[in-house]
């Protein structure tokens, strides 16, 4: 059983600072790795994907893997009022055909004008 | 990134009754589809993978015979609520992925709103 942990927050983070998610998985296997953002009401809007190592920025995002201690994170600079939202995180599987994803609970972000 | 639509948007019906959910890959083909449900303050939960030319496998405690799913084509995939309860209200949501990989990232339709009266 794939098990995704976040902090369910509410995290609050003024605006401009920086915002910090984070996931824990139990597959080891998992090879790739997402970031979905979720407005209220809305469906999920992939921002990151990620499947080495290390960093991957994109414009105000970064998102940081460490398979090893099977941790993902997003950064979020320069956070605007529109970021609030509900960030979920998922792990892929490990290559071979297409999965279906297991979300974490998600952490809703609210960044504070 | 790529573009899945679904249809209905939204749907109210009475007990008893049957809803067909739509999904459509606008702008690729997907061999596969998944369909997911989200209960209100709760995360996706996945219920099946729907596969074209072939029967879809559900997760486990998902009633194969009250969802059903149709891969019809290499664009389109139904989900069917039958005799729908009240207690199947939620927020129905299909993903493609644009590959046959678990690398290529999963495109989310906008979801449909189920209320059963």
């Amino acid at each position: 059983q794939k098990e995704v942990e976040q902090n369910s927050g509410p995290l609050s983070v003024p605006e401009g600072a920086i915002a910090s998610l984070n996931c824990t998985y139990s597959d080891r296997g998992s090879q790739s790795f997402f970031w979905y953002r979720q407005y209220s009401g809305k469906s999920p809007e992939l921002i990151m994907s990620i499947y080495s190592n290390g960093d991957k920025e994109d414009g105000r995002f970064t998102a940081q893997l460490n398979k090893a201690s099977q941790y993902v994170s997003l950064l979020i600079r320069d956070s605007q009022p529109s970021d609030s939202a509900t960030y979920l995180c998922a792990p892929g599987g490990s290559g071979g055909g297409a999965d279906g994803l297991t979300f974490g609970k998600g952490t809703h972000l609210i960044i504070q004008p | 990134g790529a573009v899945v639509s679904q249809h209905p948007s939204w749907v109210i019906c009475k007990s008893g009754t049957s809803v067909k959910i739509e999904c459509r890959s606008l702008d690729f083909q997907a061999t596969t589809m998944f369909w997911y449900r989200q209960f209100p303050k709760q995360s996706l939960m996945l219920m099946a993978t729907s596969n074209e030319g072939s029967k879809a496998t559900y997760e486990q405690g998902v009633e194969k015979d009250k969802f059903l799913i149709n891969h019809a084509s290499l664009t389109l995939s139904t989900l069917t609520v039958t005799s729908a309860h009240p207690e199947d209200s939620s927020f129905y949501i299909c993903s493609a992925p644009t590959g046959g990989s678990s690398y290529n990232e999963q495109f989310f339709g906008p979801g449909t709103r189920l209320t059963v009266l």
